[in-house]
């Protein structure tokens, strides 16, 4: 596709559940980020890929949050035994190169994660 | 510690009104500076950014941002704002070491015919 899509766009889940969110960027992007985005907030960062090597995870907020990107390009954030703290839109982001204060990061429209 | 600041968190201006959105930022060394906005249901968007050289940056749909290194600001203005304007806009900043950007926590604008 043309932009960067993330699937589900909306997930309920109750507390004590596992959660996976997909990240489909666009086509030859080098760099992946994964944001957290509180209501009223302005989005938290949580990892950033390149390629398919991690190289920051500094902004996950727990051992309950995971992130891969196996093949450099499709990205899975997963949410272990949510909480109700977890619910937030998770917001992807991609962009060609693999600077992130040289680049133009490219959204998606975000998976809004509600834990009951 | 790193971090950036924005001033007005819900904005209410009429048609033809000027607009002029703070942004402070707190980094050392060199700093890149981003405003991105999202309109009502869509994803966000870069408006305009600044790297380097002239500090009067212009973006699209008639915005533009000055970077004033004196006051660590990077004020977001528009002359003469439309409905469409109706958005929130984020500033955000980027040093040159680690891959985070840094946003604020946004300000929502409402244009009103």
């Amino acid at each position: 596709g043309a932009g960067v899509s993330q699937s589900p766009r909306y997930k309920v889940a109750k507390r004590g559940q596992d959660v996976a969110l997909r990240c489909d960027p666009i086509s030859g992007h080098v760099s992946l980020f994964w944001y957290q985005q509180a209501l009223g907030q302005g989005p938290e960062f949580l990892t950033y890929f390149q390629n398919e090597a991690q190289l920051d995870k500094s902004g996950l907020p727990s051992d309950r949050f995971f992130a891969e990107r196996p093949e450099g390009s499709v990205s899975t954030l997963k949410i272990q035994r949510t909480q109700q703290e977890d619910s937030a839109v998770y917001l992807c982001a991609s962009s060609l190169v693999g600077q992130v204060n040289t680049g133009e990061l490219f959204f998606g429209e975000g998976s809004r994660l509600t834990v009951l | 510690a790193q971090s950036v600041s924005q001033h007005n968190h819900h904005v209410i201006l009429s048609e033809a009104a000027s607009l002029e959105l703070g942004c402070n930022y707190s980094y050392g060394g060199t700093v890149n500076l981003f405003w991105y906005v999202q309109y009502p249901g869509q994803h966000l968007q870069l408006l305009l950014k600044y790297f380097s050289g002239d500090p009067l940056v212009k973006g699209i749909k008639g915005f533009e941002a000055e970077f004033i290194k004196s006051k660590f600001s990077f004020n977001l203005r528009k002359p003469s704002v439309q409905w469409s304007d109706t958005a929130e806009y984020f500033c955000a900043a980027a040093g040159n070491s680690g891959y985070a950007l840094n946003f604020g926590k946004g300000t929502s604008l409402l244009v009103t015919p």
